[in-house]
């Protein structure tokens, strides 16, 4: 149990559909964040948010839509996706101070069909 | 440049073999680092870390030492389980840039 939950955690959409992804944080951190890891290549970090505020968005296409409504919640909102979005969505939280340690949602197993 | 590398992999073991993951960064000061593990089906976990140089790493048999001469750190562990059959990442803390990953399979 790392304390940060992630819903659901397989998804198959179409390419038209719109769907969203789920996260939540039980650990009292106030920095969370979305990372996409497809086979063989790096971890990609994808969005960070701070006390609830974006505070880095790495150049990713806007059929992406994180929200951080709270400082325990964090979704990542899907439509018109490409087969190539297919991937494993991880989700972390950490304590802003403290050089960053993160900590890990089990992942949102992603096919675009 | 900003960058972590760390071996390529499999790596394959048998039980009780010395292990040693490599991991190299650039950076132009001092930051964190980590070792993550990522067992299958799950996420990240994080494994071991040193927040400045010489600092070493420690937790469940495995070690780390920051060392900036040579801007390593490496992962090793005396005596591998089947158990620790998994995928090690090298990070960085201040820019979250971590490794490709290395694959760790140990057989009986």
């Amino acid at each position: 149990e790392t304390g940060v939950t992630q819903t659901p955690r397989h998804l198959v959409m179409g390419m038209t559909n719109k769907k969203s992804l789920k996260c939540e944080q039980h650990l009292g951190h106030n920095a969370m964040y979305w990372y996409k890891q497809s086979a063989k290549k790096p971890l990609e970090l994808m969005f960070v948010y701070s006390l609830e505020e974006r505070v880095e968005n790495n150049s990713v296409p806007s059929r992406f839509s994180p929200e951080c409504p709270n400082s325990s919640h964090l979704f990542l909102h899907l439509h018109t996706l490409q087969p190539e979005d297919s991937a494993l969505y991880l989700c972390a939280s950490s304590r802003q101070a403290e050089g960053r340690e993160q900590y890990f949602g089990p992942g949102t197993r992603l096919t675009v069909t | 440049g900003n960058s972590v590398t760390q071996m390529e992999g499999p790596v394959t073991l048998s039980e009780e073999a010395f292990l040693t993951i490599n991991c190299t960064y650039t950076a132009t000061g001092y930051p964190s680092l980590f070792w993550y593990v990522q067992y299958p089906g799950e996420g990240l976990q994080l494994l071991l870390k040193a927040t400045k140089a010489d600092d070493k790493g420690s937790n469940k048999g495995f070690e780390a030492t920051y060392r900036k001469e040579t801007t390593s750190f490496h992962l090793e562990k005396g005596s591998v389980q089947v158990s620790d059959s998994a995928v090690y990442f090298c990070a960085r803390g201040d820019k979250l840039i971590f490794g490709t990953g290395t694959r760790l399979q140990v057989f009986p």
